[in-house]
């Protein structure tokens, strides 16, 4: 069984670029969510989707957003990048439980994004 | 807020030692609480998943427990390996998707 693929694994931009990062989860599993790990601030929640609607975002700036197409792949972008944008980005995958919980969390290996 | 706290921030011990990791959260309202290891540069690897109404899991030479009363979770691991060496993290979610990671534990197991 496949694990959770993204895309790229690293990347390089310039300050003011913009980059869009790619997750392919389990298959089978419809909610996909996205964290940020700095050496500083260390592992931060960005949004989690299911079923193409965002069902909770963390507290970031609206240059962070994400979107789920059909079938549950998701895409995260980041728009007018800052250099501390520089870091790993990781991407989950679940199943959602009866009653809306969300199970046990697959990740990634991420993609790691360098700003210049 | 949730705020998850893991002590120590690093570990070193010799190999075939029993260790314990800590891990507390001060909102005890919680679904479930996560246990993952990430080697250097790498993705999360899931360890243990205990949901709110148990208190323990086991997974070969590892065990975790949950005291949600006392806001604490606790993982053992018995009879450490070198391969054992990476940062541990712990994951609490309060919510549908709220979840919130203490800063982990960096350990090194030595031969």
């Amino acid at each position: 069984k496949a694990g959770v693929t993204q895309t790229p694994r690293y990347l390089i931009k310039t300050r003011g670029q913009q980059v869009t990062l790619s997750c392919s989860p389990i298959s089978g599993h419809r909610s996909v969510s996205w964290y940020q790990q700095t050496p500083g601030q260390g592992l931060q929640f960005l949004f989690e989707y299911f079923s193409e609607t965002q069902r909770n975002k963390g507290n970031f700036p609206g240059r962070f957003s994400g979107r789920q197409f059909s079938n549950s792949r998701s895409e995260m972008n980041v728009s007018t990048l800052e250099l501390g944008d520089s870091a790993l980005y990781l991407c989950a995958s679940s199943t959602v439980l009866t009653g809306g919980n969300t199970g046990e969390l697959f990740f990634g290996e991420g993609s790691r994004l360098t700003v210049l | 807020k949730q705020e998850v706290t893991q002590i120590p921030a690093a570990l070193s011990v010799p190999e075939g030692e029993n260790l314990v990791l800590n891990c507390s959260f001060t909102d005890s309202a919680i679904y479930n609480l996560q246990w993952f290891r990430q080697d250097p540069g790498k993705g999360l690897t899931s360890l243990l998943l205990i949901q709110s109404s148990q208190r323990e899991q086991t997974s070969g030479r590892l065990n975790a427990s949950l005291d949600k009363s006392s806001g604490r979770s606790t993982l053992y691991i018995a009879a450490s390996q070198p391969g054992d060496s990476a940062t541990y993290l712990c994951a609490v979610r309060s919510g549908y998707s709220t979840l919130t990671f203490g800063k982990g534990t960096m350990l090194l197991v030595s031969p």
